[in-house]
């Protein structure tokens, strides 16, 4: 069965230091990959998409994240992370078809 | 505001009881989504329509669960005799095909069943 699977649920981090969030899913052929982000009170946003070409991907607030094919990975990144980074961050996939399938999610919390 | 929106927010019901929640998508979008997120998960799917023809429905899903898109606008959900497991958040989201993947979400509807 298709799946996405998050192995940090939970993650702490002092501001200004690096991010790395584990994504990997299984999925024969065609993947189209993601990251969301949910900010405490608000609704689930998209952070980030992958469907083809570059495998390092950038997206909004400084965020990366890099397909890695013989990995089976789409691992999250930042360099420098702030208190505002506070948030849930869900890794999502589509194989093919128009459902998207989510990660468990990694709550994260960045401490001044 | 243009976003999706969800109505209600909050819904508390006794088991048993029918419950229908309502979405409004992005006007221009013609794809419609429906999850169901629980405590500690990921947003799980549960059905999606493409104007107003259910293409896909998950096999999770009970036949309590129903889901109507009328005329490819607004779209219910709706769960009969509701049970205690059916507490959950649930979360509606669209998209413009063929942007597969590219999801814009309401705030959701939290269902509580005592």
């Amino acid at each position: 069965a298709q799946s996405v699977s998050q192995h940090n649920h939970h993650v702490i981090l002092s501001e200004a230091a690096s991010l790395e969030l584990g994504c990997n899913y299984s999925y024969g052929g065609t993947v189209n990959l993601f990251w969301y982000v949910q900010y405490p009170g608000q609704h689930l946003q998209l952070l980030l998409k992958y469907f083809s070409g570059d495998p390092l991907v950038k997206g909004i607030k400084g965020f990366e994240a890099e397909f890695i094919k013989s990995k089976f990975s789409f691992n999250l990144r930042k360099p420098s992370v702030q208190w505002s980074d506070t948030a849930e961050y869900f890794c999502a996939a589509t194989g093919g078809g128009n459902k998207l399938t989510f990660g468990t999610g990694t709550q994260l919390k960045v401490e001044l | 505001d243009t976003g999706v929106s969800q109505d209600p927010r909050h819904k508390i019901t006794k088991r048993g009881q029918n419950v229908t929640f309502r979405c409004d998508p992005i006007s221009e979008h013609n794809r419609l989504y429906w999850y169901r997120q629980t405590l500690g998960q990921g947003p799980e799917f549960l059905t999606y329509f493409q104007n107003e023809a259910q293409l896909e429905k998950s096999r999770l899903l009970s036949d309590r669960f129903s889901a109507e898109r009328p005329k490819g606008s607004f779209s219910t959900l709706e769960i009969q005799r509701t049970e205690q497991g059916d507490s959950a958040m649930y979360l509606c989201a669209s998209s413009l095909a063929p942007r597969t993947g590219e999801l814009f979400f309401g705030e959701g509807s939290r269902l509580t069943v005592l």
